[in-house]
């Protein structure tokens, strides 16, 4: 898991809730991505960001939202209007977005569930 | 469009043999191509990754990965198999054809194979 960190490790939400999921890292990588794992579909990009206050979706964006104020962090919220959010939400990061041979590391996950 | 395909959702093996995990890819241009293993409720640890040169691989944890272009295969393998390889592989695959002009480091990711290894 690096140096990456994810918190907390578990979280529960009650429906109608927003709640945000931390992930930072000390790499000094500036690229940073948010997955999603569902059981039996692998992982599935959320958002990314390549620098500081700028980032893309990706394909399940829909009540997901991201903020990239600092280097280290890149926060995502699980708002109100995403489904069925109940999944394990991965964090990684790499040393630079645009270089196809970079290599992305994980944190430790965060497991979310909807009561 | 880009694709990785992991045939077997399952593949199981006595300790002490070798093992094989297989990924087949489908990419525009030429790929690079990596293998993630995942302990359960934790992160994606990295394996191995081919860029370019030698079609054969070598990563942690003795596990090696061999490149063949014709089959558009990057099988993962080890030797001998222990009991604490059993967990969740993933591979993935960068076309650089397609991401000719962007700026993301965008991989694409098999739907995993567990694997289990019976002492």
């Amino acid at each position: 898991d690096g140096g990456i960190t994810q918190s907390p490790k578990y979280l529960f939400r009650k429906e109608g809730q927003n709640v945000t999921l931390s992930c930072e890292q000390n790499l000094n990588h500036d690229a940073m991505y948010w997955y999603r794992q569902d059981p039996g579909q692998g992982l599935r990009l959320i958002y990314y960001s390549q620098i500081v206050n700028d980032f893309q979706k990706g394909d399940i964006a829909e009540g997901y939202s991201v903020s990239r104020e600092k280097k280290e962090s890149f926060p995502l919220t699980v708002t109100s209007a995403q489904k069925n959010p109940t999944a394990f939400y991965l964090c990684a990061s790499s040393r630079r977005g645009e270089f196809s041979t970079d290599t992305q590391y994980f944190g430790p996950g965060t497991r979310l569930t909807v009561l | 469009a880009q694709s990785v395909a992991q045939p077997e959702d399952q593949v199981n093996v006595a300790e002490g043999n070798p093992l094989t995990v297989k990924c087949t890819y489908s990419v525009s241009g030429n790929p690079y191509l990596f293998w993630y293993v995942q302990y359960p409720n934790r992160g994606l640890q990295f394996l191995l990754k081919y860029i370019t040169g030698d079609n054969l691989v070598k990563g942690s944890y003795g596990f090696e990965a061999e490149f063949n272009k014709s089959q558009t295969s990057f099988h993962l393998k080890k030797p001998s198999a222990l009991v604490s390889d059993s967990a969740l592989y993933f591979c993935a695959v960068r076309d650089t054809e397609s991401d000719r002009g962007s700026t993301l480091g965008r991989l694409y990711f098999g739907r995993g194979t567990q694997l289990t290894v019976w002492p």
